[in-house]
């Protein structure tokens, strides 16, 4: 089944420690990015993939890394976690970059962050 | 800034009523998606509209792409309790944008 994995699914944590979010695609997409979604704000890309060992940040990078070391994964990192990163966080993947007409993206089930 | 205006922002109906859901902006897009996101689920899409003036259709729901493509709306024709959930517009702005820019989604409740 092709599908976007995330995991965890919940995670609650304290402030500074640091965590790893993991995403997997198996439909040998070459695009990859992560989302966050907070209420009345909806979605915002954090980082971006165009591809293995390519990325970009989006609209709201800081206080995340990212790495693309195949073409599969794409981890989201946080550092050192702070209260205002707690929110639902998706990652996705498309065949192709944002900018083609043809784009869909495929989504992970989501991650729900609790920053303490 | 939000490129992409949706409203409205929340929509709670009965069923069997008809409804339209708006998404705007003062950009020109290449593209735009249609998605219906769930409780507890990521995004899936409906439709991607890439024409002017261009209308798909998938069963109950329509979709409109403007003339100028600065705009669409989605029309549900008769809801049902199996459409509630929370629609996003997304775009792919003209010129080669690699981030593509969500509305911030209209909440959809159908009562039976």
């Amino acid at each position: 089944e092709a599908q976007v994995t995330q995991n965890p699914r919940y995670l609650i944590t304290v402030t500074g420690k640091k965590l790893t979010v993991t995403c997997s695609q198996n439909m040998n997409h070459e695009y990859m990015s992560w989302y966050r979604q907070d209420p009345g704000l909806g979605l915002r890309q954090i980082y971006y993939s165009m591809n293995v060992e390519v990325t970009d940040k989006g609209d709201v990078p800081e206080g995340y890394k990212v790495s693309r070391k195949e073409k599969r994964n794409f981890p989201l990192i946080l550092e050192s976690p702070s209260p205002n990163q707690t929110s639902l966080y998706f990652c996705a993947s498309s065949l192709f970059g944002s900018g083609s007409s043809y784009n869909e993206q495929f989504f992970g089930p989501g991650t729900r962050l609790t920053v303490l | 800034t939000q490129l992409l205006e949706q409203s409205p922002q929340f929509l709670s109906i009965q069923e069997g009523e008809n409804l339209t859901v708006y998404c705007n902006s003062s950009s020109v897009f290449s593209s735009l998606q249609w998605y219906r996101q769930e409780p507890g689920e990521g995004p899936v899409l409906l439709v991607t509209v890439v024409t002017g003036g261009e209308v798909k259709k998938l069963k109950r729901l329509t979709f409109q792409f403007g003339d100028a493509r600065k705009d669409s709306s989605l029309h549900i024709t008769a809801a049902q309790p199996g459409d509630t959930g929370l629609y996003l517009c997304a775009g792919d702005e003209s010129g080669g944008s690699y981030i593509p820019t969500f509305g911030r989604g209209t909440s959809l409740i159908v009562h039976p």
